[in-house]
């Protein structure tokens, strides 16, 4: 079975600082790959999503993300975090069978950001 | 478009009462998902539809629950004799084709109380 490990509950970043949120995935085969955003009380956003073709896909807001498929990794990364950036981050596989893409999602991770 | 809409966006509801959510998908879209989250997790999985047809309902949709899409277009979720454990965040999420486009675009959800 797909499962999807999100490394850190919550991060703590500064104005101005890098963003890491950490993903690791397990398929027996390579998965469609998105990164969601959620904000208090709302629903999710696609910030990015991984296919196929480049491994370093670009999403909304500056996030960007690399697919390693040795490492089974799809960390997602920005920069220069800016205060608004802070929310509830998810990442999730697909295992696109049976024609459609019922999605797993991990625990997700809250970003702080501090002045 | 105006995007996944979900109605209600608060219930609170006593236990045993039944309640039915709706949710309005993006108009194009054939494929309709709806997922649970509750408090401090990723959304989870619950069932799939592809046109009116109700294709896959995972395990966490118990016989109390039901959910339907007539005509393919408006999906609801009932839930009855409702269970404190029923608290929980209630989403809802469109797509296309998945084997087009994978993405799928969620709803503000509907959040229910169950006292």
């Amino acid at each position: 079975a797909q499962s999807v490990t999100q490394l850190g509950s919550h991060v703590s970043v500064s104005e101005g600082a890098l963003v890491l949120l950490r993903c690791n995935y397990s398929s027996s085969v390579p998965p469609y790959l998105f990164w969601y955003v959620q904000y208090p009380n709302q629903g999710l956003q696609l910030l990015l999503k991984y296919t196929t073709g480049a491994t370093l896909v670009k999403g909304i807001n500056g996030f960007e993300a690399e697919f390693k498929k040795s490492e089974t990794s799809f960390h997602l990364t920005k920069p220069s975090a800016h205060m608004s950036d802070a929310a509830e981050y998810f990442c999730a596989v697909s295992p696109l069978s049976g024609g459609y893409n019922k999605l797993i999602f991990g625990a997700g991770t809250r970003l702080a950001v501090h002045p | 478009d105006t995007g996944v809409s979900q109605d209600p966006r608060h219930k609170i509801t006593k236990r045993g009462q039944n309640v039915t959510f709706r949710c309005d998908p993006i108009s194009e879209h054939n494929r309709l998902y709806w997922y649970r989250q509750t408090l401090g997790q990723g959304p989870e999985f619950l069932t799939y539809f592809q046109n009116e047809a109700q294709l896959e309902k995972s395990r966490l949709l118990s016989d109390r629950f039901s959910a339907e899409r007539p005509k393919g277009s408006f999906s609801t979720l009932e839930i009855q004799r409702t269970e404190q454990g029923d608290s929980a965040m209630y989403l809802c999420a469109s797509s296309l084709d998945p084997l087009l486009t994978p993405e799928q675009y969620f709803g503000p959800g509907t959040r229910l109380t169950v006292t």
